[in-house]
C-alpha cells in the first residue's frame, strides 16, 4: 500500500539554524500539505501546495517558512531561522484530490535547543 | 475559527458505543475525521462533503448536518483498537484547501 514517507524522523537543531524537512508524497497525488503538532496539542495547518504553488497558508506560515517541490517526488519544508517555539512534530500529507482524504506521513520530530 | 469538539474525553467498555461531535460557526465545504494513536500520525477515517457525499472506512459512520454545520462520528461496538484521539478537520466554503482541526476527543476503550 502506498504511503507518505518523511525524513528525518527526528531532527535536533540549535536556535537560529536552518532546517529542511523532507517528504515523499504518494506518487499519484497532486496536493500536498504540511501540518505541525506541538506535543499534546491539536494538529495545526501550515500550508497547502498544488501545481507548484502555495494554495493556502496559515498565520503560522510566516516568512521564516518556505516549501518547495524540487523534483517529481520530494516535497520540502524549510525553516530559515529556527526558534524554540518551532519545536514540534511536523507532518506531511498528500491527497489525490483537493481536500480529498489526506494521508499523513509518520512525521519529523523537530527539537530546537 | 477552529471547530469545537465534544466531549473532550470518553472512557468506554469494550462493546459500548460512543458519539463524538464537531461543530463550526462557519459555512463548511467538508468535514474530515482522523484518529491518532500516541506517537503516531493521524489516520484518515471519513470525509463528508457538502451535498451529502461521504467516503470512509466501512466500519465507521458519520453524519454532517449542513444547516447546523455539525458533524458526528459514531463508534459502535467499540474495540480496544478504537482507543486514541479523534480529530475533526473542517474546510470552509471560502477556503477549501485549508483544513482546520479541532482540539480532539480522547477515547479510551477498556476490556
Amino acid at each position: 500500500e502506498p504511503e507518505v514517507t518523511q525524513t528525518p524522523s527526528h531532527q535536533v537543531t540549535q536556535m537560529g539554524q536552518e532546517v529542511i524537512l523532507r517528504c515523499v508524497p504518494i506518487s499519484n497525488h497532486l496536493y500536498f500539505y504540511w501540518y505541525r503538532q506541538i506535543l499534546g496539542q491539536k494538529v495545526e495547518f501550515l500550508v497547502s501546495f498544488y501545481n507548484n504553488e502555495i494554495s493556502e497558508k496559515s498565520e503560522i506560515f510566516d516568512d521564516q517558512f518556505s516549501v518547495e517541490r524540487p523534483d517529481g517526488s520530494n516535497f520540502t519544508l524549510k525553516i530559515r531561522s529556527t526558534k524554540l517555539e518551532d519545536s514540534a512534530m511536523y507532518f506531511c500529507a498528500s491527497s489525490d484530490l483537493g481536500l480529498g482524504e489526506q494521508y499523513f506521513g509518520p512525521g519529523t520530530r523537530l527539537t530546537v535547543t | 475559527q477552529q471547530p469545537v469538539q465534544s466531549p473532550q474525553a470518553v472512557i468506554l467498555r469494550e462493546g459500548e458505543d460512543a458519539v463524538i461531535n464537531c461543530s463550526s460557526s462557519k459555512a463548511l465545504y467538508s468535514v474530515h475525521w482522523y484518529r491518532q494513536k500516541h506517537g503516531e500520525a493521524p489516520v484518515f477515517l471519513m470525509i463528508l462533503l457538502k451535498g451529502g457525499e461521504q467516503k470512509g472506512h466501512e466500519k465507521i459512520s458519520a453524519s454532517f448536518n449542513e444547516k447546523k454545520q455539525q458533524s458526528s462520528l459514531y463508534l459502535t461496538a467499540s474495540q480496544l483498537s478504537y482507543s486514541g484521539t479523534y480529530f475533526c478537520g473542517t474546510a470552509r466554503m471560502d477556503s477549501s484547501y485549508k483544513l482546520i482541526f479541532g482540539s480532539g476527543t480522547r477515547l479510551l476503550v477498556r476490556p
